[in-house]
This record gives structure tokens, C-alpha cells and sequence, in this order.
């Protein structure tokens, strides 16, 4: 099956650094990708939506300039969290798209918890 | 628009138990929905999904429904055990599969 990995899966920074976290689909490439953020106990919360070569799609009330997002490749994307605070700190989903499968299919990466100190 | 309801856990079952977790819809257009689990400290995996009315997916020993008339999605084991422990969320997606929404995810677990 299809498979999303997620790196790193659990990351402590200070506050003020910045964190990188990739997505990458391992066996098949995907048009799209998909940033969720969730806190806990509740849904995910759909952060943006990443299309190779180009700009980021962002939900509203997500910052752009915060969570800098980048599609360079058809397996990867990166969402970099800069300057980080506590209020950051929450587990980070990525899901992907295949573009030669049944289109209405996401696949899931592990997620990434951060913690902000 | 788009949304998707499900029954608020947590939900505490024993081993061999029958489980049912409800999920309803409301949606634009045609839909197709899913469900997924997530277990404690992992992302989430798709566990099954139906893509038109009638249709049933399954996947270890799960089921769910498309149910158009009642708008619902609800997921079902006949017999759980303790590895089924964990959150579990029902999703729709329109046609394009751009947009995924999902409903607040219900935990489960199951004693021995």
C-alpha cells in the first residue's frame, strides 16, 4: 500500500527556533499535500494545502509566514515552523494525494509532535 | 456545506463485544466517506471507505454503510478485541478529494 513518512516523529525545540518537519510519499507521488494540525482530543484541523511547484494554499486564520511550507518534489514537502512558542506545541499531520490512484484518497504520515519549551 | 457528526466517546468496551459507532453527513453533491483509526502516538490510517450510496467497505472484521437516505456512515465490529483500542474518525471528501472533513473522532477501548 501506499506509504507517508513523517520525520522527525517527536521533536522538543526553545522557543524562538525554528522546527522542520518532511512529508514524503515512499511509493508514489503525489500532486498534493495536505498539513494538519491537532490538538488533543480533538480533529484534525485542515492547516493548508501544498501543490508541487507552487505556493501553498493556506485556511484561513493559519499564518503563512509562520508555517512556511514548501512542495519542491512530487514526494516531498516541508513544513517549517518558525520561531516557535508553546502555544505551537501540538501534533503535526501531513497526508498526501496520489495523482495516478483513485483521487479521493489521502494517505497518512505517522504525524509529529512538537513541544515548544 | 460540508460537515460530518459523529457519537461522542469515549466508549468503553469488553473483549467479544459488539460495536457501533455513529456517524452522520451533510453534504453537497456526491460525497464519498471514510473512516480512520488512529492509534495512541500515530497518524491516522485509513480504515476502510464507501465512494456511492449502498455501498458497504469493510476491513478486519469493520463495516460501514453508505446510507444516503439517512445520511450515515456508521461503523460496526461484530466482536472487538483490545488491539481495536484507539480513535476513530469519520471523514467525507467531495469529488476531487481536495477537501477532507472530519468529525470530532471517537475513542474506543476495549478491556479484556
Amino acid at each position: 500500500g501506499a506509504v507517508v513518512s513523517q520525520h522527525p516523529s517527536r521533536v522538543i525545540c526553545k522557543s524562538g527556533t525554528s522546527v522542520k518537519i518532511e512529508c514524503r510519499s515512499l511509493d508514489f507521488q503525489a500532486t498534493t499535500m495536505f498539513w494538519y494540525r491537532q490538538f488533543p482530543k480533538q480533529s484534525l484541523m485542515l492547516m493548508a494545502t501544498s501543490n508541487e511547484g507552487s505556493k501553498a494554499t493556506y485556511e484561513q486564520g493559519v499564518e503563512k509566514d509562520k508555517f512556511l511550507i514548501n512542495h519542491a518534489s512530487l514526494t516531498l514537502s516541508t513544513l517549517t515552523v518558525t520561531s516557535a512558542h508553546p502555544e505551537d506545541s501540538s501534533f503535526y499531520i501531513c497526508s498526501a494525494q496520489p495523482w495516478d490512484l483513485a483521487k479521493n484518497i489521502q494517505y497518512f504520515g505517522a504525524g509529529t509532535r512538537l513541544s515548544v519549551l | 456545506g460540508n460537515s460530518v457528526t459523529q457519537m461522542e466517546g469515549p466508549v468503553t468496551l469488553s473483549e467479544e463485544a459488539f460495536l457501533t459507532i455513529n456517524c452522520t453527513y451533510t453534504a453537497t453533491g456526491y460525497p464519498s466517506l471514510f473512516w480512520y483509526v488512529q492509534y495512541p502516538g500515530e497518524g491516522l490510517q485509513l480504515l476502510l471507505k464507501a465512494t456511492k450510496a449502498d455501498d458497504k467497505g469493510s476491513n478486519k472484521g469493520f463495516e460501514a454503510t453508505y446510507r444516503k437516505e439517512t445520511t450515515s456512515f456508521h461503523l460496526e465490529k461484530g466482536s472487538v478485541q483490545v488491539s481495536d483500542s484507539a480513535v476513530y474518525f469519520c471523514a467525507l471528501s467531495d469529488r476531487t478529494g481536495n477537501q477532507f472533513y472530519f468529525g470530532t473522532g471517537t475513542s474506543l477501548t476495549v478491556i479484556p
